[in-house]
């Protein structure tokens, strides 16, 4: 059964702090995304990668990073969390080859920032 | 650029009745590719059915079924015969082309209600 794993469902941050969110797949894609999922605004891309240390920004990469170092695992970091970060995040990935939108996604984190 | 629009914020319908999500939108690309998403309140994304812009025929998957008008620039999402379990988010997406990679934009989601 194809897995896409993100490491925490809640998580609870102080302004300032440090966040890493981390995505597992085990479906050995190429291709794996970040999104942000708020009411009203549907998901927005804001990172994604293609190969292992490659990233481009998606619409909204403001006050974020990534950092993909095996292929299996893709991270998004808030260097200096702020409140208007709180929302829910999902991890998602494909494979090169296949029709792009068969997107496998995670559960999703649901960070929030007081 | 390149976006996808839904007007039905919420959206209600009784059980065993067919129902359609709206969807129109945008782009220049004469390839694209157009999908929906299922969102229970569990939270995971779960992919329903799938049109290509060359596709001859409406996409069906089960009680799915996707009307794509692509004069119109619409591709609207068809339940037929709603069930409780349909009640959910769904998200209309396009896939576009970004620095030669490919990748999904959403709409805003629709949350639909099956009435008992």
């Amino acid at each position: 059964d194809v897995k896409v794993t993100q490491s925490s469902r809640y998580l609870v941050k102080r302004t300032g702090e440090k966040v890493f969110l981390e995505c597992v797949q085990d479906m050995d894609h190429e291709n794996m995304f970040w999104y942000r999922q708020d009411p009203g605004l549907g998901l927005r891309l804001i990172y994604f990668s293609y190969d292992v240390k490659m990233k481009e920004k998606g619409d909204i990469p403001e006050g974020y990073s990534v950092s993909r170092e095996k292929k299996e695992r893709f991270s998004l970091i808030l260097e200096s969390a702020s409140t208007n970060q709180t929302s829910m995040y999902l991890c998602a990935s494909h494979t090169s080859g296949d029709r792009l939108g068969e997107l496998f996604f995670g559960e999703g984190s649901r960070l929030t920032v007081l | 650029a390149q976006k996808i629009t839904q007007t039905q914020p919420g959206m209600f319908v009784q059980e065993k009745e067919a129902v359609t999500l709206d969807c129109t939108y945008d782009t220049s690309d004469p390839s694209y590719g157009l999908f929906w998403y299922k969102q229970p309140s569990s939270g995971e994304m779960i992919f329903l059915i799938y049109q290509g812009s060359y596709d001859q025929q409406n996409a069906t998957e089960g009680r799915y079924s996707l009307n794509f008008q692509k004069a119109r620039k619409s591709a609207n999402l068809v339940i037929s015969a709603s069930q409780l379990g349909d009640s959910a988010m769904y998200f209309c997406a396009m896939r576009r082309l970004q620095g030669g990679s490919e990748k999904l934009v959403f709409g805003k989601g629709t949350k639909l209600t099956v009435n008992p």
